[in-house]
């Protein structure tokens, strides 16, 4: 049974450019979480999906934008990167009455 | 205010000795759960104990048990005989139901080192 799968691992972008990062749930598991976590932080809280719909959004700019399949697969979209975007991203998936959350390995984006 | 707090950037263990992490949480709820993650470097957050403000006994998971003071709202990780596969950093997390999802708060984390 795969557990939370994300991709890519690594990506290095240019200010300015769009991103796209994608997220796989643990089989079974229907809500999707994102986190940014820069250098030396916790994982902060972007936004969740639950049924295709955003349920929750965390304190980020509307530049930060996702999206959640039917399959439940959800991707994270950043538009007009800046510097301070560079983090790592992780996706988190919870199902019905799950009291933890389990994480992918996370998407390490660069932005120079 | 911050929600979650962990003193301790960074922690020393001997191998086989048993360590504390420490963590306080702020909050108004009166029904809330408390979680401790660790990251290795790899990145994954991996999932070790979780306790409910309701439980009334302290969780435990193996060599893994939680110090759940309500009264002082300390949850306390306590990690016994340590191995030197433990060394990662350990994140304190809370869970609170903000508007109809439980969104959970992560503290900035300890590092932990476990010497041989």
């Amino acid at each position: 049974d795969a557990g939370v799968t994300q991709s890519p691992t690594h990506l290095i972008k240019t200010r300015g450019q769009q991103v796209t990062l994608r997220c796989s749930p643990k089989s079974g598991h229907d809500t999707v979480s994102w986190y940014q976590q820069a250098l030396g932080q916790g994982p902060q809280f972007i936004f969740q999906y639950y049924e295709e719909e955003e349920r929750q959004r965390g304190n980020f700019p509307d530049r930060f934008s996702g999206h959640q399949f039917p399959n439940y697969s959800s991707e994270l979209n950043v538009n007009a990167l800046l510097l301070g975007d560079s983090a790592l991203y992780l996706c988190a998936s919870r199902g019905g009455r799950d009291t933890e959350a389990f994480f992918g390995q996370g998407t390490r984006l660069t932005v120079v | 205010a911050q929600k979650i707090t962990q003193t301790q950037p960074g922690m020393f263990v001997q191998e086989k000795e048993a360590v504390t992490l420490d963590c306080t949480y702020d909050t108004s709820d009166q029904s809330y759960g408390l979680f401790w993650y660790k990251q290795p470097s790899s990145g994954e957050m991996i999932f070790l104990i979780y306790q409910g403000s309701y439980d009334e006994q302290n969780a435990t998971e193996g060599r893994y048990s939680l110090n759940f003071q309500k009264a002082r709202k300390s949850a306390n990780l306590v990690i016994s005989a340590s191995q030197l596969g433990d060394s990662a950093m350990y994140f304190c997390a809370m869970r609170e139901r903000t508007g109809g999802s439980y969104i959970p708060t992560f503290g900035r984390g300890t590092s932990l080192i476990v010497h041989p």
